[in-house]
């Protein structure tokens, strides 16, 4: 069975950075592609960016450029997403998907992890 | 980018109607158009991918057309358990983008 875990959630301060993992099991995370996506809360959902595991290639949302790091760890089967200098408005549920580049859907999605920014 | 417009934003009907929700994309994306549904506190969930094929274990009474820039998202016959929202996505270009979503009441 093809399944996303999640890390836990998170409390960060403003301009600090949060690191958030999603690890794989049921398949070898270099078979797929992945996105993370979030959520604020409320509102809809907003596309961060992509990696292919495979070659580690990422392309991000401009959005986020010069602030999100995507990256994975294939020894340990697990996708990592890294925003710093974090505001208020970052505050919002992220999820990991499993991208299918030959027909556009994500599926499996995580469980989602709640990243609160706050003084 | 693409921009993905769901309408209505919201509706509500009752058990048993027919419910169609539309996505326009503002440029054509062949039929590279997903939709998921999301319940309150759980992440999307796959409906129907390339427009109009559905995704395995989705019931039946779910089904997707369109193609190039209008899409439409149909319930045959609602259920109780079809309260959620409903997103569209194109998956014609990155960056990927999602519609606003339509939050559907049942009555």
């Amino acid at each position: 069975q093809v399944r996303l875990v999640q890390s836990g959630p998170e409390v960060k301060k403003p301009g600090a950075s949060v690191s958030v993992s999603c690890k794989a099991s049921g398949y070898t995370l270099t078979t797929y592609d992945l996105s993370w996506v979030r959520q604020a809360p409320g509102q809809g959902l907003e596309w961060m960016g992509w990696i292919r595991p495979y070659n580690g290639n990422t392309n991000y949302a401009q959005k986020f450029q010069g602030r999100v790091t995507m990256t994975t760890d294939t020894s340990t089967n697990t996708a990592y997403m890294e925003l710093r200098s974090l505001r208020s408005d970052d505050t919002a549920m992220y999820y990991c998907a499993t991208y299918s580049s030959s027909y556009g859907w994500y599926d499996p999605w995580g469980q989602g992890t709640l990243v609160t920014v706050s003084s | 980018d693409i921009q993905m417009t769901q309408s209505p934003s919201s509706v509500s009907a009752s058990v048993g109607d027919r419910v169609t929700i539309t996505c326009r994309a503002s440029q054509g994306i062949s039929n590279w158009l997903v939709w998921y549904q999301q319940k309150p506190g759980k992440a999307p969930k796959l409906l129907i991918y390339t427009a109009s094929t559905l995704q395995s274990g989705v019931p039946s009474r779910f089904s997707g057309s369109g193609s190039g820039t209008d899409f439409t998202l149909t319930i045959s016959s609602l259920q109780p358990e079809d309260s959620a929202t409903y997103y569209c996505q194109q998956a014609d270009s990155f960056p990927i983008t999602f519609g606003q979503g339509t939050r559907l009441e049942i009555k």
